[in-house]
């Protein structure tokens, strides 16, 4: 338990469909980030919000649409995916958005058909 | 971007046994962390490490920070079936974002 929470842990959606996946971190950190996790691809950082403030946003696509509402909670809003966004979807936290020692969830498992 | 070389990339090892992996970079970094994912969960941090030459352990697991501040090691002595898993080394130069390896997938045979 690390403190990281994610929810669904797995989702299955079609490409016209729209789902939200929710993280929510239980430590008091101030930062909080998107993860994708591809097989035998090294983690992508997607997205850092730092004091619900976005700081980074690497090139995603803007079918992936994230959301801070407070430090403890972050949302990623997927709308008309492809099945190559299919992926293990990670949320972590830090203490702050120059923080390294970041704390993942266990992950939502996507699958687009 | 930056990159991280992480070897190898699978191990198969028996119980009991050592185990070494490594991680390197075309740049130099200012710290080295290592994780650990069990099948169906996120990463768990290990190790950090802030200096060049440092080594520091957690249990049975030690890693180091290398001089040249473009690599960094991990060891784990005397291997047990919990250990499998796949291990990430992640960097940082300066203040940009963490750069991950690819993993190195331990498989341990009892």
């Amino acid at each position: 338990e690390t403190g990281v929470t994610q929810t669904p842990r797995h989702l299955v959606m079609g490409m016209t469909n729209k789902k939200s996946l929710k993280c929510e971190q239980h430590l008091g950190h101030n930062a909080m980030y998107w993860y994708k996790q591809s097989a035998k691809k090294p983690l992508e950082l997607m997205f850092v919000y730092s004091l619900e403030e976005r700081v980074e946003n690497n090139s995603v696509p803007s079918r992936f649409s994230p959301e801070c509402p407070n430090s403890s909670h972050l949302f990623l809003h997927l709308h008309t995916l492809q099945p190559e966004d299919s992926a293990l979807y990670l949320c972590a936290s830090s203490q702050d958005h120059t923080g390294l020692e970041q704390f993942f969830g266990p992950g939502t498992r996507l699958t687009v058909l | 971007g930056q990159q991280l070389n992480q070897s190898p990339q699978s191990m198969f090892i028996q119980e009991g046994e050592d185990v070494s992996m490594n991680c390197t970079s075309s740049s130099i970094f200012n710290t080295w962390l290592w994780y650990k994912q069990d099948p169906g969960e996120g990463p768990v941090l290990l190790i950090a490490l802030y200096k060049a030459g440092e080594l520091t352990s957690n249990g049975r697991l030690t890693a180091q920070f290398g001089i040249t501040r473009k690599d960094s090691f991990l060891n784990i002595s005397a291997s047990i079936p919990s250990d499998v898993g796949i291990y990430f080394c992640a960097g940082r130069a300066g203040n940009t974002p963490l750069v991950f390896g690819k993993g190195t997938r331990l498989s341990v045979i009892a």
